[in-house]
């Protein structure tokens, strides 16, 4: 199986600065026919079920602000989050959908 | 707009069987697919599968291959996740989540089902 693997694991973060979190694919996830990264970046609140937030990498699902960007290509890639608002707390997961099973990271917790 | 209406908290003996359903709306039933995504207590998220809502097609990841079986019932728009011999590491909580137009991410989730294994 693709192994993604997150880091940190954790990181705190002050009001209005950025977050940053890393996520590595075991195996190449840019299909060159296409020319298009199978990853997403999902968010999860507390109690709640995960949100789609970025996906071919670096696209933003509708609706979520753009202080989130994705970026990377091939195995390496980055979830930025600028400006840091307080309903930013969660944690954010990677998932690679090239390989089947589609496996996830196993999740940064952002906290203020 | 869409949802995903899963059904209710589960209690079960070890051994056991347990179903799951999720009933998606909004969107036409068979034109995205429909995975399910495991969360154990306190832990992140697996992958279990997905099916195809056209042909009824499913794919499983091979951990939970035999053990998990994904079903539909289109004549009520309605996917299942049915558990069997339950373990107490199957306590987790259950997400049905919908295929994007792409089938690649999935930009609909359920809210969770429950489901308790103990004796």
């Amino acid at each position: 199986d693709v192994v993604m693997t997150q880091s940190p694991d954790s990181l705190s973060v002050s009001l209005g600065e950025r977050a940053t979190i890393s996520c590595k694919s075991s195996q190449n996830i840019l299909y060159t026919s296409d020319n298009k990264n199978y990853l997403a970046w999902y968010q999860q609140k507390p109690g709640q079920p995960p949100k789609l937030l970025i996906y071919w990498a670096s696209t933003r699902q509708s609706g979520v602000p753009d202080r989130f960007s994705g970026s990377g290509s091939g195995t390496d890639f980055t979830l930025t989050i600028n400006s840091l608002q307080a309903e930013d707390v969660a944690v954010y997961y990677c998932q690679q959908s090239f390989y089947t099973p589609r496996t996830f990271g196993q999740g940064t917790k952002v906290e203020i | 707009q869409v949802q995903l209406v899963q059904s209710g908290s589960e209690l079960q003996k070890p051994g056991a069987s347990v179903t799951v359903s999720c009933k998606p709306s909004g969107y036409t039933f068979i034109k995205s697919s429909i995975h399910w995504v495991r969360q154990a207590p306190g832990q992140g998220l697996e992958w279990i599968g997905w099916i195809n809502t056209n042909t009824g097609n499913p794919t499983y990841a091979q951990d939970f291959a035999g053990h998990f079986v994904f079903s539909l019932d289109t004549s009520i728009t309605t996917a299942y996740l049915h558990i069997s011999g339950l373990k107490a590491e199957d306590s987790a909580i259950y997400y049905c989540a919908r295929g994007d137009g792409t089938g690649y991410f999935l930009d609909y989730w359920g809210q969770g089902t429950l489901v308790t294994v103990s004796s």
